[in-house]
């Protein structure tokens, strides 16, 4: 039962547009949700984060947006750079709880 | 800077050895984790450990299992490779706080033949 969801499995976005990352959650238990990036032959990095007592959290580039009535996250990179292909991962945990659990990715790729 | 390392970037073993994938980290995290990552499924937790000694089931621990004698050392164990768990190998620490964030080491692309 896969409890955190990304449904587009890639994207493409022309050098300098927004880049909008989708990810969907079932388990209305999750407080607290990441983006991960994770460029070929390395680990994954971590990216933003978000509460559920916000909506928004900002980062330079990059926000995400969490609407807690549809359990849905939107990563926002604007303007996209060829440096932001990479696979994007969404993560959600509980408070108190150490574990992750992941969505399964989406690749982005940038067109210069 | 957070560094974890992992012993190897690729393996290849035979159907029925016994595998050691080897982690180790820096920073004297508490919690250290083992996932595994494919396509379309994304990145699955296996075993992870709060503390020497420790260790809880993540969501598919069958067939594998972990050992952590030292703190930032955190090993996974396959007693019997099958070719199922040819995959990539993430090992990942963090500090005891929930919301800290998890630092990745770089993976090991482990096929089993």
């Amino acid at each position: 039962d896969q409890q955190v969801k990304q449904n587009s499995p890639s994207l493409s976005v022309q050098e300098g547009r927004i880049s909008i990352l989708n990810c969907d959650y079932t388990n209305s238990m999750f407080d607290y949700f990441l983006w991960y990036k994770k460029y070929p032959a390395e680990g994954p990095t971590f990216l933003i984060s978000i509460s559920s007592i916000k909506d928004k959290n900002e980062d330079g580039r990059f926000t995400v947006f969490l609407n807690k009535s549809a359990k849905h996250l939107s990563l926002h990179i604007v303007p996209s750079q060829p440096g932001d292909s990479a696979v994007y991962f969404c993560a959600a945990a509980r408070f108190g709880n150490e574990k992750l659990t992941f969505g399964t990715g989406t690749r982005l790729t940038i067109i210069p | 800077d957070v560094k974890v390392t992992q012993s190897s970037r690729y393996l290849v073993k035979r159907t029925g050895e016994k595998v050691f994938l080897e982690c180790v980290q820096d920073m004297d995290h508490e919690n250290m984790f083992w996932y595994r990552q494919d396509p379309g499924l994304g990145l699955r937790l296996i075993y992870f450990s709060y503390d020497v000694k420790m260790k809880e089931k993540g969501d598919i621990p069958e067939g594998y299992s972990v050992s952590r004698e030292k703190k930032e050392r955190f090993s996974l164990i396959l007693e019997s490779a099958s070719t199922n768990q040819t995959s990539m190998y993430l090992c990942a620490s963090k500090v005891g706080t929930s919301t800290d964030t998890q630092y990745f080491g770089p993976g090991t692309r482990l096929t089993v033949l």
